[in-house]
């Protein structure tokens, strides 16, 4: 199993340009937690979606940001227009939930480091 | 918002030595996750306890829960250079999204 894939690794952008972080789930899983990682803020939970569907977005910090997922096998998040801000690392995470109320772990993929200059 | 937080924020021992790393938690829970980040990856989940369970072990891991108390605690023993990573708690919020620490830096040298 390849495990959760987020592309690209690096991504160098400058304040104002349109960012796209893009995620492969574990197949299978029917969770998909978005995560940014800050020095300052440590992991906040930007979105989950469940089946595809958007479920709690109270994490994403303004309109600029939006999520989607179109398939069980790939989701996107997309700055637009980013500012320096911005600039973190950011996490996909998939988990498959086999029963209501059976908490499993979640599988973390490499992360995306975002730089806004 | 942040529902553990784990303490101390660094820590830093030598290898074949003991390391514990403390959460606490603020609402009540169903279970607590301990999560480990190894430098520029993502998060690796370790272990899992129930709130019902008191301790639980996984290897050299060593997890602890007191409800009463809102905190957890993580041991690892025999600590070796590979366990320097951070370490993170994680309790659920409404649904299986998870709220994070921010985690204890565990450095382990020769």
């Amino acid at each position: 199993d390849a495990g959760v894939i987020q592309s690209p690794r690096h991504e160098v952008t400058e304040m104002g340009q349109e960012v796209t972080l893009r995620c492969k789930p574990i197949s299978g899983h029917d969770y998909l937690f978005w995560y940014r990682q800050t020095m300052m803020r440590g992991l906040e939970l930007l979105i989950y979606f469940n089946n595809n569907v958007p479920i709690d977005d109270s994490g994403m910090p303004e309109d600029r940001f939006s999520a989607k997922m179109p398939n069980a096998s790939f989701s996107t998040l997309k700055i637009q227009p980013s500012e320096p801000r911005d600039s973190a690392v950011y996490f996909c995470a998939s988990s498959l939930v086999r029963l209501a109320g059976a908490y499993n772990e979640q599988f973390f993929g490499p992360g995306t480091r975002l730089t806004v200059l | 918002s942040q529902q553990g937080e784990e303490d101390p924020q660094a820590l830093s021992i030598q290898e074949g030595e003991n390391a514990t790393m403390n959460c606490s938690y603020k609402t009540s829970i169903n279970n607590l996750q301990w999560y480990r980040q190894n430098s520029g990856r993502g998060l690796v989940h370790l272990i899992l306890i129930r709130s019902n369970e008191r301790e639980k072990h996984s290897g050299r891991l060593r997890v602890t829960l007191d409800t009463s108390k809102k905190s957890s605690s993580l041991l690892i023993t025999a600590s070796r250079a590979a366990d320097t990573a951070s370490y993170f708690c994680a309790t659920y919020r409404a649904g299986y999204a998870l709220n994070f620490g921010k985690g204890t830096s565990l450095l382990v040298t020769p």
